[in-house]
């Protein structure tokens, strides 16, 4: 039973534009919510998070959207870079004093020069 | 600044064979993390400490132990490998139990033919 879903294995975008990556959860419980970049033979990098209350977090080219109601989130990048081109996940923090993550399956952005 | 250091980084086990995998990290953080990641299936936790002297089971902790040896060390162990276990593991330690930014390290491939 997934609890935080990427519908999206992949996606590809030209460089300069709006990069959107979503992510949908079922545990109405979780109390944070997190995006991860990871490059190839590197581990995941924390990249930006959202409290269940707020309903948008900004940090530079990279927002993310809570919608408590669909049990969805999704990380905007703009304008995307080719740098920017990584396995991105998503992950929701489970309330207690563990700190335990569950994670999506991850989807692939490619950022095209 | 080191980071999280996982050790090795390359291994290659017949089925049956056993090893441990090796984790430390130096940033005074209490909660440690075993992930795997395996494809279209995100990282799905193994084990986790939340505290030194404490372990408890992740999703997936079946053919594997651990041991938090001191606040910076939590190995992971395979007893008898088994092709199944034939996945990228990623150790991680966290300042806070609230799920805050995990701090990766840059995992171990492991092969069990």
């Amino acid at each position: 039973d997934q609890q935080v879903k990427q519908n999206s294995p992949s996606l590809s975008v030209q460089e300069g534009r709006i990069s959107i990556l979503n992510c949908d959860y079922t545990n109405s419980m979780f109390d944070y919510f997190l995006w991860y970049k990871k490059y190839p033979a590197e581990g995941p990098t924390f990249l930006i998070s959202i409290s269940s209350i707020k309903d948008k977090n900004e940090d530079g080219r990279f927002t993310v959207f809570l919608n408590k109601s669909a049990k969805h989130l999704s990380l905007h990048i703009v304008p995307s870079q080719p740098g920017d081109s990584a396995v991105y996940f998503c992950a929701a923090s489970v309330p207690s004093n563990t700190g335990k993550l569950i994670f999506g399956q991850g989807t692939t952005l490619q950022v095209k020069p | 600044n080191a980071g999280v250091t996982q050790t090795p980084k390359f291994q290659v086990l017949k089925t049956g064979q056993s090893m441990t995998l090796q984790c430390a990290q130096d940033m005074n953080h209490n909660s440690m993390y075993w992930y795997r990641q395996d494809p279209g299936m995100g990282l799905r936790l193994i084990y986790y400490s939340a505290s030194e002297g404490t372990t408890d089971k992740g999703e997936v902790p079946n053919g594997y132990n651990v041991s938090r040896l001191n606040k910076r060390e939590f190995s992971l162990r395979l007893e008898s490998a088994a092709p199944s276990q034939t996945s990228v593991y990623f150790c991680a330690s966290s300042e806070e139990g609230l799920g805050y930014g995990y701090t990766f390290g840059s995992g171990t491939r492991l092969t069990v033919v």
